[in-house]
């Protein structure tokens, strides 16, 4: 079983639509959450950091459930901009923090 | 800007042939991984480094080996390449155990 769990999707949303994306853990040594954007044939670049307080950033919010072990990425607003792969990452503390990537959300936007 | 560099965009290498691609990056960070991205698997963490001359595996370590001789440059060695090898292979370095900055990626084809 994976240890970050995402749903592939794709979610095919209207211009201006909400969308949540879900991603799971598995390792309650989890330490840290982010959220990386990935554009088709493109590199990974984060998108936000999770904090445990939760975040917001203009129209994207990202919550951090430790209780259940999930991380949640809230679109408002979704423009046709939007449309990619969203990745969450957790690092998971061992040794050392180790970067587990989910296998990604693909979003798309449709006018 | 950060800036992540590998060697080659694409390369195209025969059964058995040793192969070597090459990250450097450009702004001192002391942590540089090693990831394959495939359709449907996502990012798999294949070897990270958190200093010069030192190295960890990560989930996928089989068939590879990395070598870490400078603080900028990370190298991903595959001994003898195999066809389950073609992958895209992302190099990627972080100054911490936050944000990871990645290259363009290298598309690998063994035929």
């Amino acid at each position: 079983r994976k240890e970050v769990e995402q749903d592939p999707g794709p979610f095919n949303v209207p211009e201006g639509a909400t969308v949540a994306f879900n991603c799971t853990y598995s390792n309650s040594a989890s330490q840290s959450f982010f959220w990386y954007r990935q554009d088709c044939r493109k590199e990974p670049k984060l998108l936000m950091s999770v904090y445990s307080s939760g975040n917001e950033d203009g129209r994207f919010t990202a919550q951090l459930n430790r209780a259940s072990q999930y991380i949640s990425l809230l679109i408002r607003d979704s423009k046709l901009s939007d449309s990619a792969t969203y990745l969450c990452v957790v690092n998971i503390q061992g040794g050392s923090y180790i970067p587990t990537f989910g296998r990604g959300t693909s979003l798309i936007v449709h006018p | 800007d950060v800036k992540v560099t590998q060697s080659s965009r694409y390369l195209v290498k025969r059964t058995g042939e040793k192969v070597f691609l090459e990250c450097v990056q450009d702004m001192d960070h002391e942590n540089m991984f090693w990831y394959r991205q495939d359709p449907g698997l996502g990012l798999r963490l294949i070897y990270f480094s958190y200093d010069v001359k030192m190295k960890e595996k990560g989930d996928i370590p089989e068939g590879y080996s990395v070598s870490r001789e400078k603080k900028e440059r990370f190298s991903l060695i595959l001994e003898s390449a195999s066809t389950n090898q073609t992958s895209m292979y992302l190099c990627a370095s972080s100054l911490n155990i936050y944000e990871q900055y990645f290259g363009p990626g290298t598309r690998l084809t063994v035929t």
